[in-house]
């Protein structure tokens, strides 16, 4: 069946490294969506990635979905406090026409200033 | 965010109680889900509705009945539940029940089973 593979599950840094969180599927995906968790709160949908190889920026953020549709990364720029949160992606199986995501167990970043 | 709307935000409820848990989305949408948030678990799909129709119910135990009056409203009905159902259920719309539109969640109720 259809999976989604998060890691790392925890991630520690300091203010102003980088950060990056990696997300692989056992089969092909017709799309992925990343979603943002803060402390408390809900998944609040960030972007989706459709075309293979497609790479997208959100200022400090990087989205990339991988050649073969089967991987994607989330790449943080210099990060800040406030990108405290879990960082969840979510395929979209090729053959799914019912909009059912896979969600990956999500990374929990924790940012020190 | 007032998109997605959900009541109660906390409850707490014997295993024998019944009770409801309430979704509504203001977004137009015609699709909307029950997500299930535990914690060291993946979010967990329950159900999905698309244009008031069911069109999954992901081999959830009976003791969880949806209902979805209207494209708007969406409830959970809860009866005779176990500790281990204690979890955040989280509701979400999209546009329509594709795959190429986001969800928009709403807050969530934080439930306790005693």
């Amino acid at each position: 069946g259809q999976q989604v593979m998060q890691i790392p599950q925890y991630q520690h840094v300091q203010e102003g490294e980088d950060f990056t969180t990696y997300c692989n599927s056992s089969t092909t995906l017709s799309n992925i969506q990343w979603y943002k968790q803060r402390p408390g709160g809900h998944p609040v949908f960030l972007i989706q990635l459709v075309k293979s190889g497609e790479v997208k920026k959100q200022k400090r953020l990087t989205f990339q979905f991988g050649e073969a549709k089967k991987n994607s990364s989330l790449h943080i720029t210099a990060t800040q406090t406030t990108d405290v949160g879990t960082y969840f992606c979510a395929g979209v199986d090729r053959g799914s026409t019912l909009g059912r995501l896979y969600f990956g167990r999500g990374t929990q970043l924790t940012v020190w200033p | 965010e007032t998109g997605v709307t959900q009541t109660p935000r906390h409850l707490v409820m014997g295993m024998t109680n019944k009770k409801s848990l309430k979704c509504e989305q203001h977004l137009g949408h015609n699709a909307m889900y029950w997500y299930k948030q535990s914690a060291k678990k993946p979010l967990e799909l329950m159900f999905v509705y698309s244009l008031e129709e069911r069109v999954e119910n992901n081999s959830v135990p009976s003791r969880f009945s949806p209902e979805c009056p209207n494209s708007s409203h969406l409830f959970l009905h809860l009866h005779t539940l176990q500790p281990e159902d204690s979890a955040l259920y989280l509701c979400a719309s999209s546009q329509d029940g594709g795959a190429d539109y986001e969800q928009y969640f709403g807050p969530g109720t934080r439930l306790t089973v005693t």
